[in-house]
C-alpha cells in the first residue's frame, strides 16, 4: 500500500514564524502536491512538484514556498506565518501523471496565533 | 478557473436507505473524473477514476456513473450503513493547456448515516 506521511497532525505557531510542513511518500511516486482545506471552500492546490527540484504553482501559492530535494519528500514552507494561513494542510502523491489517482496523507491542522 | 459543483452539500439518511449525489463539471476538454471518500480524522481515499463517457464503476455497495457529454457524474450508495458516513469528493481533470496538471476538487457532499 502507498503510504504518505506528514510530520505533524497538529501544529500551533505564532504570527511571523517560519513554518515547515514535511511530507514523505514511500512508493516512488513522481508527483507530489500540497493542498489546504477550509470549510466551505474544498481542497485547493497550493503547489505541486512533478520531479525532484521541479515545482509548479497551484491556485493559491501566495505566502507559501516548497522544496523537493529528494523524490520521496516534499516540504511546504510558510516564510512568515499569518493568521489567515490557519487551515488543514494535506499532502498527496500520484504515480506518473499529476491527474492519476492521488494518495493523501493524514493532514496537518495548523493554527497560527 | 474550472468549476466543479457537488450537490447536495450535505445529507442525512437512515441506515438501510439508498442515496445518491451529483458532481457536475465542464463538459469540454474532459480527461478524467475521480471520486474520493474522506472520513473524519482519516486521509481522503480514492474510490473511482473514470475516463470514458458512459463508464460505470462499482465497489461493494457504492457505484458511480459518468456522462462526459453533459458534464455530470452520480455516486450511488445502496443500503447505507453508518460506516459510510463521510465527505465524498469529486475531482475533475482537464486535458487542456494550463489545467492539465491538476485535479480540481468539488467542495464535497457530507453524508451522515443514522443508525
Amino acid at each position: 500500500d502507498v503510504k504518505v506521511t506528514q510530520s505533524s497532525r497538529y501544529l500551533v505557531k505564532r504570527t511571523g514564524e517560519k513554518v515547515f510542513l514535511e511530507c514523505v511518500q514511500d512508493m516512488d511516486h513522481e508527483n507530489m502536491f500540497w493542498y489546504r482545506q477550509d470549510p466551505g471552500l474544498g481542497l485547493r492546490l497550493i503547489y505541486f512538484s512533478y520531479d525532484v527540484k521541479m515545482k509548479e504553482k497551484g491556485d493559491i501559492p501566495e505566502g507559501y514556498s516548497v522544496s523537493r530535494e529528494k523524490k520521496e519528500r516534499f516540504s511546504l514552507i510558510l516564510e512568515s506565518a499569518s493568521t489567515n494561513q490557519t487551515s488543514m494542510y494535506l499532502c498527496a502523491s500520484s504515480l506518473f501523471r499529476p491527474t492519476d489517482t492521488q494518495y493523501f496523507g493524514p493532514g496537518t491542522r495548523l493554527t497560527v496565533l | 478557473i474550472l468549476n466543479v459543483e457537488q450537490s447536495p452539500q450535505s445529507l442525512h439518511v437512515q441506515e438501510g436507505d439508498s442515496t445518491n449525489f451529483t458532481c457536475s463539471f465542464p463538459s469540454s476538454n474532459f480527461y478524467a473524473l475521480h471520486w474520493y471518500r474522506w472520513e473524519t480524522a482519516k486521509s481522503p481515499e480514492a474510490l473511482f477514476v473514470m475516463t470514458l463517457n458512459g463508464d460505470e464503476k462499482k465497489k461493494g455497495r457504492i457505484s458511480a456513473t459518468l456522462n462526459t457529454k453533459e458534464g455530470y457524474s452520480y455516486l450511488y450508495i445502496k443500503g447505507s450503513q453508518p460506516e459510510d458516513s463521510a465527505t465524498y469528493l469529486c475531482a475533475y481533470a482537464s486535458n487542456s493547456g494550463g489545467s492539465n496538471y491538476k485535479l480540481t476538487f468539488g467542495k464535497g457532499t457530507l453524508l451522515t448515516v443514522n443508525p
